[in-house]
């Protein structure tokens, strides 16, 4: 079955320090991946999306960026964090057909 | 770009009454998906409508998909406590990646 991982759980960073969140996906290949923001008690925003290796689509331009080195892995980056990128990170896949399955997630303190 | 709205942002109602969530779609949708997240954790799937007019149901909760393909809604009979979370419609148009809803968050008081 498939299965997807995220982590940590949660993280607490200074301004100023780089990022670096990761998801895995096991039991399928060549998922669409996905990662989403979620701010405290408010919807889903997508920020970035891979149909490929090495194929990221940006949706929103900001302090973040992301990288897909293989094809069940797909990384969060930021160089300097700001205190706007606290919230809830998440992590999704699917095969293009039906729901998205999403990580347990990644809470984020910038401090 | 392609917008969906979702309402109300909140919902209070005693346990045994009925629950309604709404969702439009500023386009005509390929399919139209439901997620619910329960508090601090992360957004389920729950199902997925695809054709015109389209009515599913998983027990209590009953899923609708417009005739036009714009808009939905997710109706749960007799609420209990176990449905407290937030439920999230989420439109694909073409090719494109899910567009969420901001959610309706349901509280049930017992």
């Amino acid at each position: 079955s498939q299965t997807i991982h995220q982590w940590p759980a949660t993280l607490v960073q200074p301004v100023g320090s780089p990022l670096s969140l990761e998801c895995t996906v096991e039991g399928t290949s060549n998922p669409n991946l996905y990662w989403y923001r979620q701010a405290a008690g408010r919807g889903l925003q997508l920020l970035f999306y891979s149909v490929g290796i090495g194929q990221i689509s940006s949706e929103v331009p900001q302090n973040l960026s992301a990288s897909r080195p293989q094809d069940r892995q797909f990384i969060l980056s930021s160089k300097k964090l700001l205190l706007s990128d606290s919230g809830f990170y998440l992590c999704a896949w699917t095969n293009g057909v039906g729901g998205y399955t999403f990580g347990s997630g990644t809470r984020l303190t910038v401090v | 770009g392609q917008q969906v709205m979702q309402i109300p942002q909140y919902q209070h109602v005693q346990e045994g009454e009925d629950f309604t969530t709404y969702c439009n779609s500023s386009t005509t949708l390929s399919n139209i998906q439901w997620y619910k997240q329960r508090p601090g954790g992360h957004p389920v799937f729950l199902i997925q409508l695809v054709k015109s007019g389209e009515v599913k149901k998983q027990k209590r909760l009953t899923f609708q998909f417009g005739e036009a393909k714009k808009n939905s809604s997710l109706h749960i009979t007799a609420t209990q406590t176990t449905d407290v979370g937030t439920y999230f419609c989420a439109g694909v148009s073409g090719n494109t990646p899910l567009v969420f809803g901001k959610g309706t968050r349901l509280s049930v008081i017992a």
